[in-house]
């Protein structure tokens, strides 16, 4: 069955630092796979998405991830942190045959100043 | 500007009420989704809609239900019978070829 795993539920790094949240996932064939943010209260965002080709994809709020076929992961990335990318992170997997996406379970994210 | 638009924000329901949750969408999105939001469990499918007049059972759909008569609308009702219906509720829509969802701002029922 397809899944999304993101195994760290909370992380906690200081303004300026550089992030990475965790990503991997199960599927027989690869998949369509996007990061989504959500601040408290709100919708979830779209940051990114892969389909197929360059496997480093940029986002928007100065975002990366980048797909590793190997690893079945797709861990997203900032360089450098700022106080207002405190939110919840969200991984997902998109089977190529269907319209339904598959989430994960998040990553609470919290920046310290 | 096109998006998706889910009323109202917040909700109080006495125990034993139905209530219905709107979800609205200008996108001309052909699907449309309902997802149950709590802490630590992520986004959880209840329903979800493909095209005008059908749709199908998520993960969680029991205690719930849906209609889909036009195109750009996708209701909600949660039914007595859900039995801790407390959550945030998120909408969703996306078109063919699954290039994403569009989430709309949520709704959080509290059962009083």
């Amino acid at each position: 069955a397809q899944s999304v795993t993101q195994p760290d539920i909370h992380i906690t790094v200081s303004e300026g630092a550089s992030l990475e949240l965790r990503c991997n996932y199960s599927y027989g064939a690869t998949p369509y796979l996007f990061w989504y943010v959500q601040s408290p209260g709100q919708g979830l965002q779209l940051l990114l998405k892969y389909f197929s080709g360059d496997t480093l994809v940029q986002g928007i709020k100065g975002f990366e991830a980048e797909f590793k076929r190997s690893q079945s992961s797709f861990n997203l990335r900032k360089p450098s942190v700022h106080w207002s990318d405190a939110a919840e992170y969200f991984c997902a997997v998109g089977p190529y045959n269907t319209d339904k996406l598959i989430f994960g379970t998040g990553t609470r994210l919290q920046v310290f100043p | 500007d096109g998006g998706i638009t889910q009323s109202p924000k917040y909700l109080f329901r006495k125990e034993g009420q139905n209530v219905t949750l709107s979800c609205e969408q200008n996108l001309n999105h052909d699907a449309m989704y309902w997802y149950r939001q709590d802490p630590g469990q992520g986004l959880r499918l209840i329903y979800y809609s493909q095209i005008v007049n059908d749709f199908q059972k998520g993960d969680i759909a029991e205690g719930y239900s849906v209609s889909r008569e036009k195109k750009e609308s996708f209701p909600l009702t949660v039914t007595s019978a859900q039995k801790n219906p407390t959550a945030f509720y998120l909408c969703a829509s996306s078109s063919k070829g699954l290039r994403g969802y569009t989430f709309g701002s949520g709704t959080r029922l509290t059962v009083v």
